[in-house]
């Protein structure tokens, strides 16, 4: 199972490029998640998706737009990227808004984007 | 300010030691998840509690979920240099909408 796909793994942006962070899952999940995580903290969200042409802004979501055309595809666009942008990002998704002990939420393996 | 605050934010202690780490919120969760992240990695789940008051043991790791739903614990027996990493704690949002939020994070140290 491929399970949620994120690419590129690595970038280097110039400040002001623009550039999308593609995220891909295979298991019909509704729900899909970006975040950013800086060195030692805890993930922040950026924004998510209830399902298919539904998005909505995380706790983070300045400097970032994102659209959800199919069940499975939750690109991350980043517009005039900024040095404060430099992070690692990483897509989630989920079946469920209710984890129990049966539910997980499956993430991607991050993707290291450094702008300069 | 963050919803889900997490203390402390650093630890190092020696083998053997025992821990306790706090996910404190002012707000009601309906449950509460436990992470652990290792560098270059996703979080990889390790718990889920639900009940107030619940009590979870896996292996060396007892996690408590607060009786009010706002607080949970996680403590480490016997610590072991694999039990390094970063400890997260997360839950969906109470405030009604489906975000899933994380909480501030505390990177653990375990020397040998």
């Amino acid at each position: 199972n491929a399970g949620v796909t994120q690419t590129p793994k690595f970038r280097i942006l110039k400040i002001g490029q623009s550039m999308t962070l593609q995220c891909a899952q295979d298991m019909n999940h509704n729900y899909m998640y970006w975040y950013r995580q800086d060195p030692g903290m805890g993930l922040k969200l950026i924004y998510y998706s209830v399902g298919a042409g539904i998005t909505d802004k995380g706790e983070v979501p300045n400097g970032y737009n994102v659209s959800r055309s199919t069940t499975e595809d939750f690109p991350l666009r980043l517009e005039l990227a900024a040095p404060s942008q430099t992070s690692v990002y990483f897509c989630a998704s989920s079946y469920s808004v209710t984890p129990n002990s049966g539910n997980t939420i499956y993430f991607g393996e991050g993707s290291w984007l450094t702008v300069v | 300010t963050q919803l889900l605050e997490q203390s402390p934010q650093f630890l190092s202690i020696q083998e053997g030691e025992n821990l306790t780490v706090y996910c404190n919120s002012s707000s009601v969760f309906s449950s509460l998840q436990w992470y652990r992240q290792e560098p270059g990695e996703g979080p990889v789940l390790l718990v889920t509690v639900v009940t107030g008051g619940e009590v979870k043991k896996l292996k060396r790791l007892t996690f408590q979920f607060g009786d009010a739903r706002k607080d949970s614990s996680l403590h480490i027996t016997a610590a072991q240099p694999g039990d390094t990493g970063l400890y997260l704690c997360a839950g969906f949002s109470p405030s009604g909408t489906y975000k899933y939020i994380f909480g501030t994070g505390t990177r653990l140290k375990v020397l040998a």
